[in-house]
């Protein structure tokens, strides 16, 4: 079955700094990649997806970056900010709905 | 974008007894809903996929007949932790997908908090 793998598993960021996390796939088949922000005790809340036809998306701050090939995807954030600390999962889907999450990285951004 | 309710968002039950969990569609019909498990600092990991008027798919490693799931109309998914024990205290969270289109975003319940005590 999918298997993704995300790095880091912390990341300590000054405030306007850019913070950049990585996942890999592992089932090529996979054509769904979002990504979600969670605060702690509530439901992931997604920031951003990208699907399997498209190499690249931003919204504003936000952007993820698809590697088909490599089976890799990123998220970047520009200009961080305090609010932007929390929990951020990637995930990968190959059937509507069902998702496979990596690992999470609990980003920092310090004032 | 299509809502999902889970209820209760907060039980506490003793060892050896049963809960059950409703997730619910609100505005959308979801022939297939979704149950995820969540420890505390971990990621989220599938358990099940929920299908209507059918069995329940689930993940290596979960046991079935601890957690029944019915999906009894396509509106509704419920989850049944039974006989619980202690480390079955978790954050336990639902999905549904509107439509069967690939690439599709999926939704998701508010959680529940289940502690066994």
């Amino acid at each position: 079955g999918e298997n993704v793998e995300q790095h880091p598993s912390t990341l300590s960021v000054q405030e306007g700094d850019s913070a950049v996390i990585k996942c890999t796939y592992s089932d090529s088949a996979s054509n769904y990649f979002p990504w979600y922000k969670q605060e702690l005790g509530k439901r992931p809340q997604l920031i951003i997806d990208i699907r399997s036809n498209v190499g690249e998306k931003k919204d504003q701050r936000i952007a993820v970056t698809l590697n088909k090939t490599a089976k890799h995807f990123s998220l970047h954030i520009t200009e961080t900010q305090p609010e932007d600390s929390a929990v951020y999962f990637c995930a990968a889907s190959l059937t509507p709905g069902k998702l496979i999450f990596g690992q999470g990285t609990t980003l920092q951004v310090k004032p | 974008g299509a809502v999902v309710s889970q209820h209760p968002s907060r039980v506490i039950c003793k060892s050896g007894t049963s809960v059950k969990i409703e997730c619910r569609s609100l505005d959308f019909q979801a022939t297939t809903m979704f149950w995820y498990r969540q420890f505390p600092k971990q990621s989220l990991m599938l358990m099940a996929t929920s299908n209507e008027g059918s069995k329940a798919t689930y993940e290596q490693g979960v046991e079935k007949d601890k957690f029944l799931i019915n999906h009894a109309s396509l509106t509704l998914s419920t989850l049944t932790v039974t006989s619980a024990h202690p480390e079955d205290s978790s954050f336990y969270i639902c999905s549904a997908a509107q439509g069967k289109k690939m690439n599709t975003e999926a939704f998701f319940g508010q959680g529940t908090r289940l502690t066994v005590v």
